[in-house]
């Protein structure tokens, strides 16, 4: 079974903080993404990358920034933490070439600014 | 622009039941529709997916009904169960070429389904 690990399951950070979550997946997938999720507004892609040191831009990038030095991980910065970035960080990935290939997902980093 | 339009919110049935979770789409380029299913504490898992070239597909107790013309799809749960309670996602993607690895999700639906 594809592991995705993320390295927190939970983070409480102050306003300001620079934040590194971090993601680790074992089956050498190319695909890997950052989501965000909160209530009543679903899953939303922040950042997602198809090859190391690769990167593009998802639909709310602002305020974050990611990082793919080794194909297996992927993390995701927050420059300067802010309370609107308190939310649950979920991290996945999918292979590339194989059609219909789902996500596979972390558990998740619930995060707390404060 | 929500690309993805989930409906409802939440959803409370009673064991037995047959919850509905309807999902409309707006981008013509989006030819596979997975919904994915989220446990507490859990991230999302793919519970069944489908692709235009049919109407309708089985998987076990839950079905998806799928309506080109409206662009629309949805999630049918027979003889639901307590341990189907969970989040809903659905989603949507081009199969293949450009933006096929970047799903578009819905906004979810909590469904609860009482003994």
């Amino acid at each position: 079974d594809v592991k995705v690990t993320q390295s927190s399951r939970y983070l409480v950070k102050r306003t300001g903080e620079k934040v590194f979550l971090e993601c680790v997946q074992d089956m050498d997938h190319e695909n890997m993404f950052w989501y965000r999720q909160d209530p009543g507004l679903g899953l939303r892609l922040i950042y997602f990358s198809y090859d190391v040191k690769m990167k593009e831009k998802g639909d709310i990038p602002e305020g974050y920034s990611v990082s793919r030095e080794k194909k297996e991980r992927f993390s995701l910065i927050l420059e300067s933490a802010s309370t609107n970035q308190t939310s649950m960080y979920l991290c996945a990935s999918t292979p590339i070439g194989v059609l219909g290939s789902p996500l596979h997902f972390g558990n998740g980093t619930r995060l707390t600014v404060t | 622009q929500q690309q993805v339009k989930q409906s409802p919110q939440s959803l409370i049935v009673q064991k037995g039941g047959i919850p509905i979770i309807n999902c409309a789409y707006e981008n013509t380029a989006f030819d596979y529709f997975p919904w994915y299913q989220q446990f507490p504490g859990k991230g999302p898992a793919l519970l069944i997916a489908i692709r235009p070239d049919v109407s309708e597909k089985k998987e076990g107790r839950f079905t998806i009904s799928f309506n080109k013309s409206a662009k629309q799809f949805s999630l049918h749960i027979m003889d639901s169960q307590p341990g189907d309670s969970a989040t809903y996602f659905c989603a949507a993607r081009p199969y293949t070429g450009a933006g096929s690895y970047q799903l578009t999700f819905g906004k979810g639906t909590k469904l609860s389904v009482i003994p």
